[in-house]
């Protein structure tokens, strides 16, 4: 199985400011099938970022996603009242697909 | 639209069997993956397993395999996640979503692209 390991478990961030998430793999990630989610309360994950980079429908050019092979990164950059969330990596080119353990970004 | 809508809030028993659905609409339900993931409220996100529609292919993550049985029924249109006996460590929100694909063979894979909104299964005795 492969473990996803989020760094770091939580940002205190400014309106306006950039964030940059990280996740490393223990193991290299099959065709780059390697997944960013935003999670709100009481809300279901929405898809950010697939194929490591590309971004997924309706998505706004302020994520950027960046990496291959073991080491992912997610980019938020000027940073708007709806971003403050909790972000979670995600490899889905092997069985069992695994997330890693989120990244809470707040005020 | 396309759209996941899964069955409401389940309050049960340990030993209880509990089946609970999630049913799709606004794209061909036949020929695209659906994925169960679990969710211990403030935890992470854990994969359970996915079914393909068309021919039933199942794939489980060990963790759950044998504990639970995910299936479909293409004539609903709806996924099905289903437990013979609860515990009280299965009380959590349970996601289905959709893999999302860039090819007819879903060769291009593109992550969980439709969500539904959640059901929560508490179980207490």
């Amino acid at each position: 199985e492969i473990v996803l390991t989020q760094s770091p478990g939580s940002l205190s961030l400014s309106p306006g400011q950039s964030a940059t998430l990280s996740c490393r793999a223990s193991q290299g990630i099959v065709h780059n099938y390697f997944a960013w989610y935003q999670q709100k309360p009481g809300q279901p994950p929405r898809l950010l970022i697939y194929g490591a980079s590309t971004r997924a429908t309706g998505i706004p050019d302020r994520f950027t996603g960046s990496g291959s092979g073991t080491d992912f990164a997610l980019t938020i950059s000027r940073l708007e009242p709806q971003d403050f969330a909790v972000y979670f990596c995600q490899q889905y080119g092997s069985s069992p697909w695994t997330f890693g353990q989120g990244t809470t970004v707040e005020i | 639209e396309e759209d996941l809508v899964q069955s409401g809030t389940e309050v049960k028993k340990p030993g209880e069997s509990l089946t609970i659905s999630c049913k799709a609409s606004g794209y061909n339900f036949n020929t695209y993956w659906i994925a169960w993931v679990r969710q211990v409220p403030g935890k992470g996100l854990e994969w359970m397993g996915m079914i393909y529609p068309s021919g039933s292919d199942t794939l489980y993550s060990p963790s759950f395999r044998g504990r639970v049985t995910i299936s479909a029924d293409r004539s609903l249109t709806t996924a099905f996640l289903q437990w013979s006996s609860l515990q009280a460590s299965d009380t959590a929100i349970y996601f289905c979503a959709r893999l999302g694909c860039g090819d007819a063979s879903c060769l291009e894979r593109r992550g969980l692209d439709v969500w539904g909104q959640g059901t929560a299964v508490i179980v207490s005795s």
